[in-house]
Order: C-alpha cells, then structure tokens, then sequence
C-alpha cells in the first residue's frame, strides 16, 4: 500500500527566509507525486506535481519541489517565504497516475513577520 | 476562470438523517472525486466517477451512495448519520491525466 510521511507537524520560518516542506513516500512502481495548499475554510489549490522528467518541479507562487528517487523523498521549497504562505501543506501520492491521491497528515506552516 | 462548485457549504444534521451533498465540475471535466476529511485529518478518498460510471472506490462507507448525472454534476447521499460522519466533503474534477482541481468543501456536521 502507498503511503506519504510529513514528519513535521508544523513549521516555522520568518518571512523572507527559505521555506522547505518535507514529504517522504512509499510505493511501489513510479508514482505521481503532488503538493497541495489549503487555506482555512477553504479548499486544496494544486502547487505542482511530478511525473517524469526533470527532478526540480516548478508550481504556483514561487514553490518548486525536488524529487529524489534514491530518498523516496518530495520536498517542498520556497527560496524567500512570505507572511501569505502561511497555510496548510498536503504532499500526496498516487500510485496510478490519476486522481486518487493518498494523502500525508498535512504541515502547518507559520511564517513570521 | 470557472471552479469546483459545492452546494451547500454548510450542513448541519441530526444523527440517524440523510444528507445530499452535490458537486459541479469545471466545465468539461469528465471525472469527480470526492474525498471526506475529518477534523484535523487529511482527506480520504472514498469514491470517483468517469463520464457517469463509478470509476474507482475507497474508504466509502455501505451507507454513502453517490452518482453521476447526465450533465455531469455529482451528488453524495448519505443516510443513517452518525456522529462520526461530521467532516469536511471535498469533491474535485479533472480531465484524464491531469491534476484534480478541488471545491472548496462542505462541511457537515452531525448533530
């Protein structure tokens, strides 16, 4: 069975410095990858994806993700995080290459004036 | 540009009740999703459906139904309520190998 790990309940940054949401996954064959944001009260608004291709993913607002086979890891980054980021973060796997996504637990992320 | 519409955005039930909760995809999706996230949890998927067939089914308990209609809306009947059932219902579009785009939710909750 897949399975996505986000070690980090939460995590602080000040605004301004790097951001790095970390994701970890487990499943067999090559999976699709995925990072969500949610926002309170609201729904997940796609950032960016992996399938094949380049290791480096560039999404939406400035995030890009690094994709490392070897790790079986999916790392969120952000070179400068702003106050607005603040939400928060799912990594998703599937397994399939369609739509029905495992989840991880999420990561709050606070930046900080 | 068009989104993921979810009606209504808000539910509240008695246990033992039925709900419906529907979805309308962005225009020309031809696959729904939905996904049911608990409090404090992430989503779960519990079932899709492609050009009104169920295409795939998860975590979907025997008292939800759901289906597809003609002009592709979808609706999620959930009868017998249970406290447990209180969660936040996701329904999410897309085209064939492309990523899901994602309503913003209605949040149930089962008095």
């Amino acid at each position: 069975a897949q399975s996505v790990a986000q070690p980090e309940d939460q995590v602080n940054v000040a605004e301004g410095n790097p951001l790095t949401v970390k994701c970890t996954y487990s499943v067999s064959g090559n999976p699709y990858l995925f990072w969500y944001v949610q926002y309170p009260n609201r729904g997940l608004q796609f950032l960016l994806k992996y399938i094949t291709g380049d290791n480096l993913v560039k999404g939406s607002y400035g995030f890009e993700a690094e994709f490392n086979k070897s790790q079986t890891s999916f790392h969120l980054k952000k070179p400068s995080a702003l106050v607005s980021d603040s939400a928060l973060y799912f990594c998703a796997v599937s397994p399939l290459g369609n739509n029905r996504l495992a989840f991880g637990k999420g990561n709050q992320v606070v930046v900080i004036p | 540009a068009a989104g993921v519409i979810q009606s209504p955005r808000h539910l509240i039930k008695e246990k033992r009740e039925t709900a419906t909760l529907k979805c309308y995809p962005i225009p020309r999706h031809d696959t729904v999703y939905w996904y049911q996230q608990g409090p404090g949890q992430d989503p779960q998927f519990l079932i899709s459906f492609y050009e009104k067939m169920q295409s795939d089914k998860g975590s979907i308990p025997d008292r939800f139904s759901a289906q597809q209609f003609s002009d592709y809306h979808s609706e999620l009947n959930m009868s017998s309520l249970e406290l447990g059932d209180s969660a936040l219902y996701f329904c999410a579009s897309s085209l064939v190998d492309t990523e899901a785009f994602f309503g913003q939710g209605t949040r149930l909750t089962v008095v």
